[in-house]
């Protein structure tokens, strides 16, 4: 069964401050999704990294993936308050229709 | 707005009785997919359809969840007898499965959050 774990689960950081959050995955894929929830909100598609070594980056936010260290990175950089959110990252399973499976998210807010 | 769209936005109803949500999703996607998600975690699979097709159904999706596609564009999904444990946000998201060289992105609707007194 295919396993995908964030860390850290909760993330409080002040703006202009660089931090990353790591997903890690259980079983062999190439295909990996950053997404981002706003509270009440549905998910938003940051990032579709689709290789090892991609590296993908919009804004203040930039993605990667090792997919022999079944591990992808979100890096945030000089964080604003705007980035405050519930992000996840997802991964799907090349045998079953590519349905995500999806980590537990990290909830980051930005402080002033 | 071409986005996947969710009706309803929000449902409160007693236990036993049965409720329909619908998705619409962005018009050239053949793949669609229905998620749970419950309040701080992730979202779970439920199911999905290729065109009217479905193709798969998670072991989360009990007898009393059933979901339709029946022209390969708009879909349902019903829970009759709903119960307290049924309480969740209810997301559907389309794509256009390019395979497995591809990426498979998916757009997720607004969702439905069901209460279920």
């Amino acid at each position: 069964e295919l396993k995908v774990e964030q860390n850290p689960l909760f993330l409080s950081m002040q703006e202009g401050k660089n931090y990353t959050i790591y997903c890690n995955y259980s079983t062999t894929s190439d295909r990996l999704y950053w997404y981002r929830q706003d509270p009440g909100k549905s998910l938003e598609s940051l990032f579709v990294l689709l290789s090892n070594g991609a590296v993908k980056q919009e804004g203040r936010l930039m993605a990667s993936l090792d997919t022999k260290a079944r591990l992808s990175t979100l890096h945030i950089t000089a964080a604003v308050h705007d980035l405050s959110a519930t992000y996840f990252c997802a991964v799907d399973m090349k045998t079953s229709g590519s349905r995500l499976t999806f980590g537990e998210g990290t909830q980051l807010t930005v402080n002033p | 707005d071409t986005g996947v769209s969710q009706d309803p936005r929000h449902k409160i109803t007693k236990r036993g009785q049965n409720v329909t949500f619908r998705c619409d999703p962005i018009s050239e996607h053949n793949r669609l997919y229905w998620y749970r998600q419950t309040l701080g975690q992730g979202p779970e699979f439920l199911t999905y359809f290729q065109n009217e097709a479905q193709l798969e159904k998670s072991r989360l999706l009990s007898d009393r969840f059933s979901a339709e596609r029946p022209k390969g564009s708009f879909s349902t999904l019903e829970i009759q007898r709903t119960e307290q444990g049924d309480s969740a946000m209810y997301l559907c998201a389309s794509s256009l499965g390019l395979g497995l060289a591809g990426g498979n992105e998916q757009f997720f609707g607004p969702g439905t959050r069901l209460t279920v007194l």
